[in-house]
């Protein structure tokens, strides 16, 4: 099973800063790795796929990168309705697709 | 609009069973791959179970793997959990997620999910 680890657990950033979030993963998975974010008491929304394509309807302010173990999501300037948890998942090398355990990007 | 809404959550005693349905509008639900994914209360994302777009393959999280059992109705676009010999750490959110792909070239991304369903095991 692929584990992927997210860095940091939480970050503290003011409303129109740039966030780094990082996701490595215990194994190459290729390109095949997706971003979600989830707001407190909403589902998860896809913002990214295959490490830098953006979902429909994703700003363009939430950017990502990176392939084999290493990846990145970048969101160049923080809006406050960003603030949230954010989740990276592989589908490199399945059953099971796996998911990291979170980044909450919190208010500073 | 895509509705993925999910129901037959509730409270149960270890051992037992449930059932989650997940009734899907607003997109043609036979040509899509469809996952559950639950979330345990205060916890991360774990991806359960998937069906592909004609029932002709699915896939289990090792967790669920002989307790649990995916199915779907494409006449009624709806997508089915069974869940049996329940544990207490199957307490969750259980979500229906649709996959982003298509017939034969499912990509195995969630693009859109229902609201969730919670399940509740405990004596």
């Amino acid at each position: 099973e692929i584990v992927l680890t997210q860095s940091p657990a939480t970050l503290s950033l003011s409303p129109g800063e740039r966030a780094t979030l990082s996701c490595r993963a215990s194994q190459s998975v290729s390109s095949y790795l997706a971003w979600y974010q989830q707001k407190p008491g909403q589902t998860p929304r896809l913002l990214i796929y295959d490490a830098s394509n953006r979902a429909t309807g994703i700003p363009a302010r939430f950017s990502g990168s990176g392939s084999g173990t290493d990846f990145t999501l970048t969101i160049s300037s923080l809006e406050p309705e960003d603030f949230a948890v954010y989740y990276c998942q592989q589908r490199n090398n399945w059953p099971p697709l796996t998911f990291g355990g979170g980044t909450k990007v919190e208010i500073k | 609009q895509v509705q993925l809404v999910e129901s037959g959550g509730g409270v149960v005693q270890p051992g037992g069973s449930l059932r989650l349905s997940c009734s899907v509008s607003g997109l043609i639900f036979s040509v899509y791959g469809m996952h559950w994914v639950r979330q345990a209360p205060g916890k991360g994302l774990e991806w359960v179970a998937f069906i592909r777009y004609d029932a002709s393959d699915k896939q289990y999280a090792e967790s669920v793997k002989g307790r649990f059992t995916i199915s779907r109705d494409n006449s009624e676009n709806t997508l089915y959990l069974q869940m049996n010999s329940l544990k207490t750490e199957d307490t969750a959110v259980y979500y229906c997620a649709k996959d982003l792909g298509h017939t034969i070239s499912a990509l195995y991304y969630f693009d859109y999910w229902g609201q969730g369903t919670l399940v509740t095991v405990s004596s």
